[in-house]
């Protein structure tokens, strides 16, 4: 069961242009959710994060807005720069257990066109 | 401040042989994760350590999967009898003392072949 959603693999935007990606999560016990820039051959890299008691979080050109009544979230970056192509994450930590463990989605490749 | 080191980068293991994968955590973190990427998906938790003890393993396959985090040297994913299935990309990530999951850091991971 995938608890984390990116149901679009692939986004491709104009540089300047907002890039918005999306992310879906079932369990309603995840209390803090991360976004995660991976490029090719390199381990996944902290980007921004957001607590469940919060709606909307914000560094620099990246945003990130929490629906909990829908369970979504999303990240905006603006303006889209050609550097910020590569694989973004979703994750989430439940907040039940006693472990520090993330649930991540599948992904989404953000191509930012010059 | 090095990063968290994982090596090999790469391994090629024939079916039925070991792989031996080596994560040293960022200086001063004590909790080591380990995720595993299969092509085209996401990042699957696999394991969670401290020094000596294993905290959480729901992810780890129940047979031919061991993990530790000694009190000196690099914490080690061993899988014994490799399968093609096993091919994908180990990574870990290391966090300092307590709940910190907001701050795992990634290695660049171990590629991980099973011919």
């Amino acid at each position: 069961d995938q608890q984390v959603k990116q149901n679009s693999p692939s986004l491709s935007v104009q540089e300047g242009r907002i890039s918005i990606l999306n992310c879906d999560y079932t369990n309603s016990m995840f209390d803090y959710f991360l976004w995660y820039k991976k490029y090719p051959a390199e381990g996944p890299t902290f980007l921004i994060s957001i607590s469940s008691i919060k709606d909307k979080n914000e560094d620099g050109r990246f945003t990130v807005f929490l629906n909990k009544s829908a369970k979504h979230l999303s990240l905006h970056i603006v303006p889209s720069q050609p550097g910020d192509s590569a694989v973004y994450f979703c994750a989430a930590h439940d907040g039940s257990g006693n472990t520090g463990k993330l649930i991540f989605g599948q992904g989404t490749t953000l191509q930012v066109k010059p | 401040n090095a990063g968290v080191m994982q090596n090999p980068r790469h391994l090629v293991r024939r079916r039925g042989q070991e792989a031996r994968l080596r994560c040293s955590p960022m200086k001063g973190h004590s909790h080591v994760y380990w995720y595993r990427q299969l092509p085209e998906e996401g990042l699957k938790f696999m394991v969670y350590l401290q020094k000596e003890n294993i905290i959480d393993e729901s992810g780890m396959p129940k047979e031919r999967f061991s993990a530790e985090f000694p009190k000196e040297g690099p914490s080690i994913l061993r899988i014994q009898q490799v399968v093609r299935g096993d091919s994908a990309a180990y990574f870990c990530a290391s966090s300092p003392p307590g709940h910190s999951f907001n701050e795992q850091f990634f290695g660049p991971g171990t590629r991980l072949t099973v011919l």
